[in-house]
Parts: structure tokens; sequence; C-alpha cells
């Protein structure tokens, strides 16, 4: 079946640190991948998405590459703030018999200091 | 403003006293489902529906029912709680034929505790 693996967190950084949370999965055929955040109090909402391989996801200065040959799609940002203290969760949507169904990773909780 | 809307947002109660958390979207979604997260588990899928009367298991449903009697509405209910359903509940939906490029729009959560 469909699975997700990050890093494990929590992740603590200054501000202005480089982010990179790492994030491979399995899967058939050929998913989409999809980065979530979700803020202290909040549901989750999509930070950004990728649906082929060598795309590029992007938003808020966070990136990811779909990378098919390592089975990755590693969230960066160069850059932090304080704001961006948060959970992050790694998805993927394979369709077929799975129908709407996303697969989540464990969730990196991010807290950066001032 | 198109949103998820949840109710209630927190609930503490006892085991074995029936309890329903709403859920209710204003954005003429067909697909609807419920997820529930704990630590180091991520999201994992209760129910989903695709329509109105449709409605199917995710990959834990043990313990939890379900109805689509309207379109906007999602109800989870849990007839008779037990602790180990002490965790964080979703109800996320969806546009029809969101197809690969696939959001899903998430309610704020319900923080459930059974005792």
């Amino acid at each position: 079946g469909n699975s997700v693996t990050q890093m494990e967190g929590p992740v603590t950084l200054s501000e202005e640190a480089f982010l990179t949370i790492n994030c491979t999965y399995t899967a058939t055929g050929y998913p989409s991948l999809f980065w979530y955040v979700q803020y202290p109090g909040e549901g989750l909402q999509l930070l950004l998405k990728a649906t082929k391989a060598d795309d590029k996801g992007s938003n808020k200065g966070f990136e990811a590459t779909y990378r098919k040959e390592t089975t990755s799609f590693h969230l960066e940002k160069g850059s932090v703030q304080v704001s961006d203290s948060a959970v992050y969760f790694c998805a993927l949507y394979s369709g077929g018999t799975s129908y709407g169904k996303l697969t989540f990773g464990q969730g990196t909780i991010l807290t950066v200091h001032p | 403003e198109a949103q998820v809307t949840q109710n209630p947002r927190y609930l503490i109660t006892v085991t074995g006293k029936k309890l329903t958390v709403t859920c209710s979207q204003n954005m003429n979604h067909e697909y609807m489902s419920w997820y529930r997260q704990d630590p180091g588990l991520g999201l994992r899928q209760i129910y989903y529906s695709m329509n109105v009367e449709v409605t199917d298991k995710g990959d834990v449903p043990e313990g939890y029912k379900v109805s689509r009697k309207e379109k906007r509405n999602f109800p989870l209910i849990l007839e008779s709680p037990s602790p180990n359903q002490t965790s964080l509940y979703f109800c996320a939906s969806r546009p029809p034929s969101g197809g690969r490029s696939y959001e899903q729009y998430f309610g704020p959560g319900t923080r459930l505790t059974v005792t």
C-alpha cells in the first residue's frame, strides 16, 4: 500500500536559517504529492503541490521538487520566519481504489525562534 | 467565505456516552471525509462520502459511523466512545473532478477526550 515517511521532528531553527524537511514515499502508479501546513489551533492548509515527476511546487517561499527516481518530495525554504512555526505534513494521492484518500506522513513540528 | 466548519471544537466525554461531531461545508463539494490525527501517525482516514447517501470506510472505521443526508453536512457519530478514540478529528471536502490537482479543504479540527 501507499505510505509517506517524513523526517523525525521536532525541528528548531533560528530566524533566517535554511529549512529542509525530508519526505519519501511509496506508492503504486504515479501519485500527486502535497505539503500541508497546520498552524497552531487551525486545520490543515495546502502549502504546495506537484502532480508529476520533476514538477516543482512553490508557495510563500517554500519549494519542493517531485523526484521520482528517489521517490522524494523534500520541503525547503531559504530563510524561515517565526511565523513559519507550524506542523508540516507531506501527503500523496494516488487515485484508483483509494478514491479521494490522502495518505499522510506523521508530521514534522517546526519551531522558529527570533 | 468558503469554509469547512466543525462543532464542537473541544469535547470531553465519558466512555460509552454517544456523541456526534458535526461537519458542514459551503462550497457545494460532493466529496467529504473524516480523518483522525494522532501523534507519530499523521492523519488517517476514518470514512468518506462521494455524494449524498454514498459513504464508505476508510482505513480506521471501527467504532465510528457517518451519514450523508445532505450534500453540505457529514456528521461523525461515536455510538459508544472509548478512550482509544481520544484524538484530534478533521473533516475535509474537495471539489468534484479534482483529478490529480487535488486540494482538500480541512475544517479547524475537533479535539475529543474520552475518559
